[in-house]
């Protein structure tokens, strides 16, 4: 049974850009989350989506977004990036909406130059 | 926001120690999670508890919710190499979102 896919697994890009993440998750898994990892706040939520609608939203800027397809595929996306937003960001899935556990994929390593 | 105070933040062991590591909040939760995650990874799932007071084992690894639902802690038991990594607890009240500790990095001397 595949894991849960993450692309690109590296990005690097410069301040003002913006990026597009993409998350397929485990097959069957409907709901999807994002989160945010540096070494200074940890792992953050950033958000939810279960059959396409964003269900819960963490404290991020109007900056981050993300959408979810028919498919349960799953994207985020980050505008006028800014240096801090160099992380590693990770998609988790789950068949329920989180209550037996998520299952994260291995992330993208985003750097912002 | 919601966070959670995980220790300690890392350990040095000999290989075949036990290992303990514990989690607080002021919050209570419904769900706790213990994750671990390897470098260039993400988190994978060790063990999840669901009811106040439950213990858990998986292998050589046990964890508890606390009684209050406001704390948890992780035991591993005769430590081997590849228990190296980072170890991370995870509180959940809405169905939808976790909230982490900072995490409990493990190095383990042959």
């Amino acid at each position: 049974k595949a894991g849960v896919t993450q692309t690109p697994r590296y990005l690097i890009k410069t301040r003002g850009q913006q990026v597009t993440l993409s998350c397929s998750p485990i097959s069957g898994h409907r709901s999807v989350s994002w989160y945010q990892q540096t070494p200074g706040q940890g792992l953050q939520f950033l958000f939810e989506y279960f059959s396409e609608t964003q269900r819960n939203k963490g404290n991020f800027p109007g900056r981050f977004s993300g959408r979810q397809f028919s498919n349960s595929r799953s994207e985020m996306n980050v505008s006028t990036l800014e240096l801090g937003d160099s992380a590693l960001y990770l998609c988790a899935s789950s068949p329920s909406g989180g209550l037996y556990g998520y299952t994260f994929g291995s992330g993208t390593r985003l750097t912002v130059v | 926001g919601q966070q959670l105070n995980q220790s300690p933040q890392s350990m040095f062991i000999q290989e075949g120690e036990d290992v303990s590591m514990n989690c607080t909040s002021s919050s209570i939760f419904n769900t706790w999670l213990w994750y671990k995650q390897e470098p260039g990874e993400g988190p994978v799932l060790l063990i999840a508890l669901y009811k106040a007071g439950e213990l858990t084992s998986n292998g050589r690894l046990t964890a508890q919710f606390g009684i209050t639902r406001k704390d948890s802690f992780l035991n591993i038991s005769a430590s081997i190499p590849s228990d190296v990594g980072i170890y991370f607890c995870a509180g959940q009240l809405e169905a939808q979102k976790l909230v982490f500790g900072q995490g409990t990095r493990l190095t383990i001397n042959p």
